[in-house]
């Protein structure tokens, strides 16, 4: 079993629909989330963190962590044909900085 | 700040060849990582460096080496290039955040290996 499984999409959706993009691990000593986006031919950058269990938001973005089920969410409102690239989640344990990575999904928002 | 660099962005290589995949970081950062990237498989750590001096092995450090002799600076050398290391490769660099720490990625070099 993978560490940290993602569907790798993709996910094709409307202008202006909600996505919901998701994460399962297995590591329950993971603390810190994260979410990472990447446009074609271009390197991850840090989209949202949080730690521990709860919701964060940032504009259309809301990034959840539910711990006791060992899943993450990221949301997006009113999606645009910009948010077109693929999502990858992160996590750490915390102490030394190695993040562990989901396969990402690619996610389509057509006009 | 140009952020993190890489060098070349494409690169053809022969089987049996070597090769030397340049990253640099203006940003002071003490942590350094290569990743290889390949298609549904998400990203994989390579080695990574706490510091001049200080490397250590990845997931999938075989066929690879690294050195680190500047803050600013992390090559990654192929030795007797193979199919399988065709991939994108990634070199990054972190920094503490509030809560955890972010990781600052280059462009990436597109290897192919015939």
């Amino acid at each position: 079993q993978k560490e940290v499984e993602q569907d790798p999409g993709p996910l094709s959706v409307p202008e202006g629909a909600i996505v919901s993009l998701n994460c399962t691990y297995s590591n329950s000593a993971f603390q810190y989330f994260m979410w990472y986006r990447q446009y074609s031919r271009k390197g991850p950058e840090l989209l949202m963190y949080t730690y521990s269990s709860g919701n964060k938001e940032d504009g259309r973005f809301t990034a959840q962590v539910d711990k006791s089920s060992k899943y993450i969410s990221l949301f997006i409102r009113d999606s645009q044909p910009s948010d077109s690239a693929t999502y990858l989640c992160a996590m750490w344990e915390g102490g030394f900085q190695k993040l562990v990575f989901g396969t990402g999904t690619r996610l389509l928002v057509s006009p | 700040n140009a952020g993190v660099t890489q060098t070349p962005k494409f690169r053809i290589l022969k089987i049996g060849q070597s090769m030397t995949l340049q990253c640099a970081q203006d940003m002071n950062h003490n942590y350094m990582y290569w990743y290889r990237q390949d298609p549904g498989m998400g990203l994989k750590l390579i080695y990574y460096s706490v510091g001049a001096g200080i490397t250590d092995k990845g997931e999938v450090p075989n066929g690879y080496n690294v050195s680190r002799s500047t803050t600013e600076d992390f090559p990654l050398r192929l030795e007797l290039a193979a199919p399988s290391q065709t991939s994108v490769y990634f070199c990054a660099s972190s920094t503490r955040l509030a809560g955890g720490y972010e990781q600052f990625f280059g462009p990436g070099t597109r290897l192919t290996v015939l």
